[in-house]
């Protein structure tokens, strides 16, 4: 079983959508982090919590620790969002990342 | 610009051949990693180093090497490659275990 799940694999939007992508988790942790991987490979890191929500833009995190999980949110989204989205909770120090989420926004 | 660089960010070798990934830091910090990107299995760390001299394996180290002489530099040593290691890799740091981390570009790598 993997120790953190992400859901949904794929996901393609019109844009102005909002957007919501899951991720659950197994392990203890102490942060979460949200990744974003553009298309041509380059990852850079959105959000990191450890509770409650964090909000940058049009891009919001949320975590609940007791449920273990957390959701990305893109609200208007835009083509240029289009990216694969990457769930990495923390765990003794590691990051155990999640498979990801291909997000396609159409314009 | 604060930042990590990776050389070479494509390389195609063939097996058994020596290859080393260069990857370094301009931002002081002391924790660094390696990971490599496979379709299907998302990242995976090789390694990682806590600081100059101190270095730990991830979850897949076998079939590399990695040494910690100085900060700013944290180099990937495939001593001989193999088509299973033809992946994406990329050298990640950040100031502490507690901070958000920082990628670089990512090197392409073909073993045929």
């Amino acid at each position: 079983k993997n120790e953190v799940e992400q859901s949904p694999q794929n996901l393609t939007a019109q844009e102005g959508e909002f957007i919501t992508i899951n991720c659950s988790y197994s392990v203890g942790i102490s942060a979460l982090h949200w990744l974003q991987q553009h298309p041509g490979g380059g990852i850079v890191s959105l959000f990191m919590l450890s509770s409650g929500k964090k909000k940058h833009g049009r891009l919001i995190a949320t975590i609940n620790i007791q449920e273990k999980h957390s959701s990305l949110h893109i609200t208007a989204s835009h083509p240029r969002d289009s990216a694969v989205y990457i769930c990495a909770p923390r765990s003794q120090g590691n990051l155990i990342f999640g498979k990801g989420t291909k997000l396609s926004v159409k314009p | 610009e604060a930042q990590v660089t990776q050389n070479p960010r494509y390389l195609i070798t063939v097996t058994g051949k020596k290859l080393t990934v260069t990857c370094s830091q301009n931002m002081n910090h002391e924790y660094m990693s390696w990971y490599r990107q496979d379709p299907g299995l998302g990242l995976r760390q090789i390694y990682y180093s806590m600081n100059v001299e101190v270095t730990d394996k991830g979850d897949v180290p076998e079939g590399y090497k990695v040494s910690r002489k100085e900060k700013r530099n944290f180099p990937l040593i495939l001593e001989s490659p193999s088509p299973n290691q033809t992946s994406l890799y990329f050298c990640a740091s950040r100031p502490s275990l507690a901070e958000t981390q920082y990628f670089g570009p990512g090197t392409r790598l073909l073993v045929l």
